[in-house]
């Protein structure tokens, strides 16, 4: 157990439903990260928060994907109209940066689209 | 952006004996390079990391180098055990940054 949590672990949707994953990084740690992972493949990256920032977000998130780092804590991403090639692993990694590089991963969200 | 590549996808090898997994990266800025592990339905987990200031470093079993002329850098495991089967990642950086991953690694060993 690293100290980064997700919840749901596994969420099964329709096509063209809304659904909303939660990451709680840990507690001291500044940054925190979102990445996407499809069978085979390496983790790639989506978006990042520093403190309550969004700082950078990459090509791979649509305008369907929202994230939010409200309070500097938790996070929340969000996909609208999901379609079947939004099924995925989405990790969330927390770090704290200027202290350290290294990024802690939590256990991820298995994402079904029907 | 950077491109790292990973090999091999897969590697078996016998309990004691060593494996070797090795990565190139194309952005010459990159200066942080860490390996991860992931288990079946498992979010991957550090377990060895190297910057670009250093050509070695050890951790028990594990080892990885770094060739900064050649940018690649490699992981060492030594006297492999069954526990040690999973797949595993290489990444890069340029600190305090994004990873940009490699594809993977499934590493089987075998009693």
């Amino acid at each position: 157990d690293t100290g980064v949590s997700q919840d749901p672990r596994h969420k099964i949707t329709k096509r063209g439903q809304n659904v909303t994953f939660r990451c709680d990084p840990i507690s001291e740690h500044n940054r925190l990260y979102w990445y996407r992972q499809t069978l085979g493949q390496g983790p790639e990256f989506l978006t990042y928060f520093q403190n309550e920032a969004q700082l950078e977000k990459s090509r791979l998130l649509s305008d369907r994907f929202s994230a939010e780092r409200p309070k500097g804590s938790f996070s929340t991403l969000e996909i609208q109209r999901t379609e079947q090639g939004d099924s995925a692993m989405y990790l969330c990694a927390s770090s704290l940066a200027g202290r350290s590089d290294e990024q802690f991963f939590g256990p991820g969200t298995r994402l079904t689209v029907l | 952006g950077e491109n790292v590549e990973q090999h091999p996808s897969t590697l078996s090898v016998q309990e004691g004996d060593s494996a070797v997994i090795k990565c190139t990266y194309s952005d010459s800025a990159s200066n942080y390079f860490p390996w991860y592990k992931q288990e079946l339905g498992k979010g991957p987990q550090l377990i060895i990391d190297i910057r670009s200031n250093v050509g070695e470093k050890k951790d028990q079993r594990i080892a990885v180098t770094l060739n900064k002329t050649a940018k690649h850098f490699s992981l060492h495991i030594t006297e492999t055990q069954p526990e040690d089967s999973a797949v595993y990642f290489c990444a890069a950086s340029k600190g305090y940054s994004t990873l940009t991953f490699g594809k993977g690694t499934m590493l089987l060993v075998s009693p």
